[in-house]
């Protein structure tokens, strides 16, 4: 057990519909990162956020965005879905401070668009 | 961000040593050497890193050739839970954390 949760497990709905992916990071990580993991793209990065803030963006789409609460939980939100963006979605939270730290990556969140 | 080079694929028997190698030519000097694994149905797992010297864990073990340009993971005692995908990664130092850029990784099959 790495520590960070997401929410909900699997994830079925239509094309054009919304959805809202949860992560809680583990206790006193400041830092959560979305990755995207799809068979044809492999792993990839979508954003990070850092005590609240945004911090890094990766190749993550207009119809996607992301943020950070005062309790640092993350959701990502997923609109106008295609079939497309059906794939794993991972969250991961790491420590801060000078140096290098290791990502902790949550179950991920399996999104089914048809 | 630096690139890396893996095998697409190795194959090991239990209980033996396996050496998985890394080669990332155009490191830079503030570059960390992240491995990273995905067991099947799993996110990725946290599995050792390193900047300049070798490292030892309770996983495995991180070797970085003198002039940083190649590293191996090894793993001291192969088991069938080691079957999985190594992601070799270099991040910068950066104080509010690091995105990981995942490349094909080397995909391990243990026989037994």
């Amino acid at each position: 057990d790495s520590g960070v949760t997401q929410t909900p497990k699997h994830l079925i709905t239509a094309t054009g519909q919304r959805v809202t992916l949860r992560c809680s990071p583990r206790s006193g990580d400041l830092s959560v990162y979305w990755y995207q993991q799809s068979l044809d793209q492999g792993l990839q990065f979508l954003i990070q956020y850092y005590n609240g803030e945004e911090r890094a963006k990766g190749n993550i789409l207009e119809r996607f965005s992301a943020q950070q609460f005062p309790d640092l939980h993350s959701e990502l939100n997923l609109s106008s879905l295609e079939l497309g963006d059906s794939a794993l979605y991972f969250c991961a939270s790491s420590g801060t401070g000078t140096g290098s730290y290791e990502q902790y990556f949550g179950p991920g969140t399996r999104l089914t668009v048809t | 961000d630096a690139k890396t080079t893996q095998p697409n694929s190795m194959e090991s028997n239990e209980e033996e040593p396996v050496h998985l190698p890394c080669n990332h030519s155009t490191i830079s000097g503030t570059d960390y050497i992240h491995w990273y694994r995905q067991l099947p149905s799993q996110g990725p797992e946290y599995v050792i890193h390193g900047l300049t010297s070798n490292v030892n864990n309770r996983m495995a073990s991180l070797a970085i050739a003198e002039d940083r340009k190649s590293s191996t993971l090894i793993l001291h005692r192969a088991t069938l839970r080691d079957a999985a995908v190594y992601y070799c990664i270099l991040t910068e130092s950066y104080n509010a954390g690091n995105m990981l850029t995942f490349g094909g990784g080397t995909r391990l099959m243990v026989k037994p």
